[in-house]
């Protein structure tokens, strides 16, 4: 059971290039959420899922844009790579409802803008 | 709003001595809260949580955490700290409401000497 798997899990992109990180879960979650660390900060939001089709935006959405065309994949998109998106990016699904606290997070994506 | 926060950025302990991580949470509804465990480059792992049952959470590798609610506070306390204890350590409230999120606190590194 693979859980939640994103790729690529290392990317070096140079200032105004695009990129599309993929999470896939293998749950059958209708939750998906990615966040972004940096050193000291924890984890912040940037944009979730609660359903296929839709999408909202996080604490710190500028600069991203994200899909959930199919109940499984989870997109995040970087239209123009700014050195301030050098982070660790995390996905994480969760089923959802007022009594369901799992929650299930992939194993990151390290991203550098130079 | 809630939020969490985690009082400490830095523990040092040694091997065998307790351990005591500390959180306080804002909230003003009875939360849902947790603690995650990152080893050095790796993905987050739960240690426990806690979700309005028994006020002693007992988790994985030892750990457990006591909510407080006079206090507003659910710390993460060992017995003896081993060397494998060496990470970092988040303290999560999950916020109300109907997506589930997580709001992260920003960390305790936990050093752990011989």
């Amino acid at each position: 059971n693979a859980g939640v798997t994103q790729t690529p899990k290392f990317r070096v992109l140079k200032t105004g290039q695009s990129m599309t990180l993929l999470c896939a879960q293998d749950m059958n979650h209708e939750y998906m959420y990615w966040y972004r660390q940096d050193p000291g900060m924890g984890l912040r939001l940037i944009h979730y899922s609660v359903g296929e089709g839709t999408t909202a935006k996080g604490e710190v959405p500028d600069g991203y844009n994200v899909s959930r065309l199919k109940k499984q994949n989870f997109l995040l998109g970087l239209e123009s790579a700014a050195p301030s998106q050098t982070s660790v990016y995390f996905c994480a699904s969760g089923a959802g409802g007022q009594f369901n606290y799992g929650y299930t997070f992939g194993s990151g994506t390290r991203l550098t803008v130079v | 709003a809630q939020s969490v926060t985690q009082l400490d950025s830095h523990v040092s302990v040694s091997e065998g001595t307790p351990v005591l991580l500390r959180c306080n949470y804002s909230s003003s509804y009875s939360p849902s809260l947790f603690w995650y465990v990152q080893h050095p480059n790796k993905g987050l792992q739960l240690l426990l949580k806690y979700t309005s049952a028994a006020t002693l959470v007992k988790g994985i590798n030892g750990f457990e955490a006591e909510f407080k609610k006079s206090e507003t506070s659910f710390h993460l306390t060992k017995p003896s700290a081993h060397m494998s204890d060496a990470a970092e350590y988040f303290c999560v409230v999950r916020l109300t409401g109907t997506a589930s999120k997580l709001t992260f606190g920003t960390g305790t590194r936990l050093q752990v000497t011989l």
